[in-house]
């Protein structure tokens, strides 16, 4: 099975600073069509899941342009220019390539 | 607009069986995956399977093969996840969610999601 381990678990930023997340694979996640199937799904308290990032880099319409994907087969990173206050929530990375798994989440809270 | 819209909250019995729904609109039911997602109190998401509603085609999980059933039906846009016996383990939110965009093999938007309540 594909393990995707996030670090860190918990991250703590002040309004207006950058955050960072990293996603490791236990496996490379380019599949044999040439893609990469790396997904970043964003968790809001009491809601839903939602959608960020699909295929590494590509963002959803809506997603505002301070979140960004990147990497490459193992090692994925999600990035936030500027915490806002609506940010607040879990954020899960989730592959494709092997049937699907997700990280453990990282929880993003205010400082 | 795409919606996916599941049924209500849920208590029921260990032992009772349950069938819970994720009804569709505003694209074509029978053309893309539909995946369902456990989350456990407090707990991450954890991927259950998926279902093609244009042929019925299922996969489950290693996890949740045997434990659950997905089901279809196109002349309603309606996704089913059902248990014949429920546990209390099975206490969690259960999410709908549709392939997006074709072939992607990716997944998004996502149902309000349903609890489900298990005790005796």
């Amino acid at each position: 099975d594909v393990v995707l381990t996030q670090s860190p678990l918990s991250l703590p930023v002040a309004l207006g600073q950058p955050a960072s997340i990293s996603c490791r694979s236990s496996q490379s996640l380019v599949y044999s069509d040439g893609n990469t199937y790396l997904n970043w799904f964003q968790q809001r308290p009491g809601q839903s899941p939602r959608r960020l990032i699909y295929k590494v880099s590509h963002r959803d319409s809506g997603v505002p342009d301070r979140f960004s994907g990147s990497g490459s087969g193992t090692d994925f990173t999600l990035k936030i220019s500027r915490v806002e206050a609506e940010d607040v929530g879990v954020y899960y990375c989730m592959q494709g390539t092997y049937w699907y798994t997700f990280g453990q989440g990282t929880r993003l809270e205010i400082k | 607009e795409v919606q996916l819209v599941q049924s209500g909250a849920e208590v029921k019995k260990p032992g009772e069986s349950l069938k819970i729904s994720c009804k569709t609109s505003g694209y074509s039911f029978t053309d893309y995956w539909i995946g369902w997602v456990r989350q456990m109190p407090g707990k991450g998401l954890e991927w259950m399977g998926i279902i093609y509603p244009g042929d019925s085609d299922t996969r489950y999980s290693p996890s949740f093969q045997g434990q659950v059933t997905f089901s279809a039906d196109k002349s309603i846009s309606t996704a089913y996840l059902q248990w014949n016996s429920l546990k209390a383990s099975d206490s969690a939110i259960y999410y709908c969610t549709k392939e997006s965009p074709e072939g992607s093999r990716s997944f998004d938007p996502w149902g309000q999601g349903t609890l489900v309540t298990v005790s005796s």
